[in-house]
């Protein structure tokens, strides 16, 4: 299975500031389409997991602009450019590429 | 507005088996099929495996397989998932998924699945 690995654990920001999670791969999940079959979702306090960015860099319905991803290969970076109160959540990359999908550990970012 | 449904929270002995169902609505269920992710007390997620939407076709996780079976009932909309052999270790929040647009971007609200003698 293709082992996926985030960091940091837990991510304490200011709101306004910008915030950075890191998620590797132990193999490329560049498809010969020129997509990277990477996923991300968040999952908040108390709620189900939801889609945040899919192959890559696309942001699912309802997601604001201030995420982005960016990277290629085995490393990629989720970005917020400017954090807010209601980004708070437990964030998962989980890559597509091969079956089983697998999971990153996840990064808690919780407001200072 | 597309949505699924689970089925509530069950409390099995070990060696039972248990089965959650998970309702769709508001979106073409048949065209993606459904995925099933689990979260562990405290955990992160794991996939457990995707069935078809006419049963044609499934896919399970290596560590579930002959443990697990999931179906789908089309003329209703269901989704199933019968996890067998429980262990202590089964305890965790059970989830289904399914597609709309692109990777699971439709979630039920979870299944509490808690395993004790």
């Amino acid at each position: 299975d293709v082992v996926m690995t985030q960091s940091p654990l837990s991510l304490p920001v200011t709101p306004g500031e910008p915030a950075a999670i890191s998620c590797k791969s132990n193999q490329s999940l560049l498809h010969s389409n020129g997509y990277n079959y990477l996923d991300w979702y968040v999952q908040k306090p108390g709620k189900s997991p939801q889609l945040l960015i899919y192959l890559n860099s696309n942001r699912a319905s309802g997601v604001p602009d201030r995420f982005s991803v960016s990277g290629s290969g085995t490393h990629f970076t989720l970005k917020i450019s400017r954090v807010e109160a209601e980004d708070v959540g437990v964030y998962y990359c989980m890559q597509a590429l091969q079956t089983p999908p697998t999971f990153g550990g996840g990064t808690k970012v919780e407001i200072k | 507005q597309a949505q699924l449904v689970q089925s509530g929270a069950e409390v099995k002995k070990p060696g039972a088996s248990v089965k959650v169902s998970c309702k769709a609505s508001g979106y073409t269920f048949t065209n993606y099929g459904i995925s099933w992710v689990r979260q562990a007390p405290g955990q992160g997620l794991e996939w457990l495996g995707w069935n078809g939407p006419h049963n044609g076709n499934r896919d399970y996780a290596q560590k579930f397989q002959g443990r697990v079976t999931m179906t789908t009932d089309t003329s209703t909309s269901t989704a199933y998932m019968e996890l067998r052999s429980l262990r202590s270790d089964d305890t965790a929040v059970y989830y289904c998924a399914g597609r709309v647009l692109y990777g699971m971007d439709v979630w039920g609200q979870g299944t509490t699945v808690t395993v004790s003698s």
